[in-house]
């Protein structure tokens, strides 16, 4: 168990460039999600995907935004045409699924942070 | 919808004090409640957990109960030292639907020697 995986670590791009983020969650663990940290704020949720399935999606997840987790492992965030409003931490975190919905706990990765220049 | 209110920080105390953060919370149902620790440079990692009313959670010298009357999950250390300075998130998962996290702030704590 190597914990969860993000990367790249830090990314500087020019407004108006995609950009795309990787996570690689912790192998056992079917659900995955998605959240982004502000400076000064708590994370807030974007998405969540269990296994391959999208389930949720927050409203704070604009159309520029898309998220995949083909075959139900990795999964890759995607931003399009950044704006300077989208430098923030991308956090992801997985967990196991209980039977009834529920969860074990979330595990954290280091996060990618983004700066749109 | 499900909120977390947390002290405004930055907590700044001296080795050896006792801490304490406060952490409230509005939700339906019954929410499991976290506190989480993000060190600078680094992703949040699980501090403790309480899924139910009265239940204390505890790692690390860290506590915190669970009070539904009061609807609060304050963060208590007898004795801090110098590398729990980090920034601390109150955070509940709702009891129904899907399983996001919902998280408060944050609380800055620094400890001098």
């Amino acid at each position: 168990d190597t914990g969860v995986s993000q990367d790249p670590r830090h990314k500087i791009t020019k407004r108006g460039q995609n950009v795309t983020f990787r996570c690689d969650p912790i192998s056992e663990h079917n659900r995955l999600y998605w959240y982004r940290q502000t400076l000064g704020q708590g994370p807030e949720f974007l998405t969540y995907f269990q296994n391959e399935a999208q389930l949720e999606k927050s409203r704070l997840l604009s159309d520029r935004f898309s998220a995949e987790r083909p075959k139900g492992s990795f999964s890759t965030l995607e931003i399009q045409r950044t704006e300077q409003g989208d430098s923030a931490m991308y956090l992801c975190a997985s967990s196991r699924g209980l039977a009834g919905g529920s969860s074990y706990e979330q595990y954290f990765g280091p996060g990618t942070r983004l700066t749109v220049t | 919808g499900n909120s977390v209110t947390q002290m405004e920080g930055p907590v700044t105390l001296s080795e050896e004090a006792f801490l304490t953060i406060n952490c409230t919370y509005t939700a339906t149902g019954y929410p499991s409640l976290f506190w989480y620790v993000q060190y600078p440079g680094e992703g949040l990692q699980l501090l403790l957990k309480a899924t139910k009313a009265d239940d204390k959670g505890s790692n690390k010298g860290f506590e915190a109960t669970y009070r539904k009357e009061t609807t609060s999950f304050h963060l208590e250390k007898g004795s801090v030292q110098v590398s729990d300075s980090a920034v601390y998130f109150c955070a509940l998962r709702g009891y129904t639907g899907f399983q996001k996290l919902v998280f408060g702030t944050g609380t800055r704590l620094l400890v001098s020697p």
